[in-house]
């Protein structure tokens, strides 16, 4: 089956530290989204692409988050400085805008110490 | 008021039982309507999706769409411990927005 492959799985790092989060959605997916989750707020919006270009990012704390597609096969979720309140599982997840079915990577399980 | 609002449970039901989960929905010009399911320390999965009002089964499942009341439900047949999981409503106006989701614990 295809997938939608996330890196790290799990991240520890140091409030002020920046992090990488990577996804690479399937393979001729056009649609790709990042979502947080965390137990107070569940599933939270932050950015989505379609073929390629940001089409909303305004769940995103502009200040410290970033999200590009520099290419079709990798899209980036960047945080810098992280602060604990960033800890959260960050999910990516692809599609085809013709097609309403997503698929959602593994996640990225982010503590923030 | 959120976008999408679910109550969070936890609902416990014996198995065998029909298990109901209800969602409602703020923006009416959303057009397609989703159930997921998310095991603890798992990613979401689709299981269900609809479109028009009226009911959509497919097999154990059922949705049920009613969207004069922005309203979405998942009947849940004959409902087995494995269908222990939290179940997420998802609605679809442009972008996905997610409901906070609802726990279902299915005892034996």
């Amino acid at each position: 089956d295809a997938r939608v492959t996330q890196t790290p799985r799990h991240k520890v790092t140091e409030m002020g530290q920046e992090v990488t989060m990577r996804c690479q959605p399937i393979l001729g997916h056009n649609t790709v989204f990042w979502y947080r989750q965390t137990m107070m707020q569940g599933l939270e919006l932050l950015a989505y692409f379609r073929n390629r270009a940001p089409l909303d990012d305004s769940g995103m704390p502009k200040d410290r988050f970033s999200a590009e597609m520099p290419d079709a096969t990798l899209a980036t979720l960047k945080i810098q400085p992280s602060e604990p309140r960033d800890s959260a599982v960050y999910f990516c997840a692809s599609g085809l805008s013709t097609d309403v079915r997503y698929t959602f990577g593994s996640g990225t399980r982010l503590t923030v110490v | 008021q959120k976008e999408v609002e679910q109550n969070s449970g936890p609902l416990s039901v014996p198995e065998g039982a029909i298990a109901s989960l209800n969602c409602t929905y703020s923006d009416r010009v959303s057009q397609s309507f989703f159930w997921y399911r998310q095991y603890s320390g798992k990613s979401p999965e689709l299981i269900m999706s609809i479109y028009s009002n009226g009911d959509k089964e497919d097999g154990r499942f059922t949705a049920q769409l009613n969207k004069a009341s922005q309203y979405v439900s998942l009947l849940i047949r004959d409902s087995q411990p494995s269908d222990s999981a939290t179940y997420l409503c998802a609605v679809k106006p442009g972008k996905l927005i997610f409901g906070q989701g609802t726990e279902l614990s299915v005892k034996p």
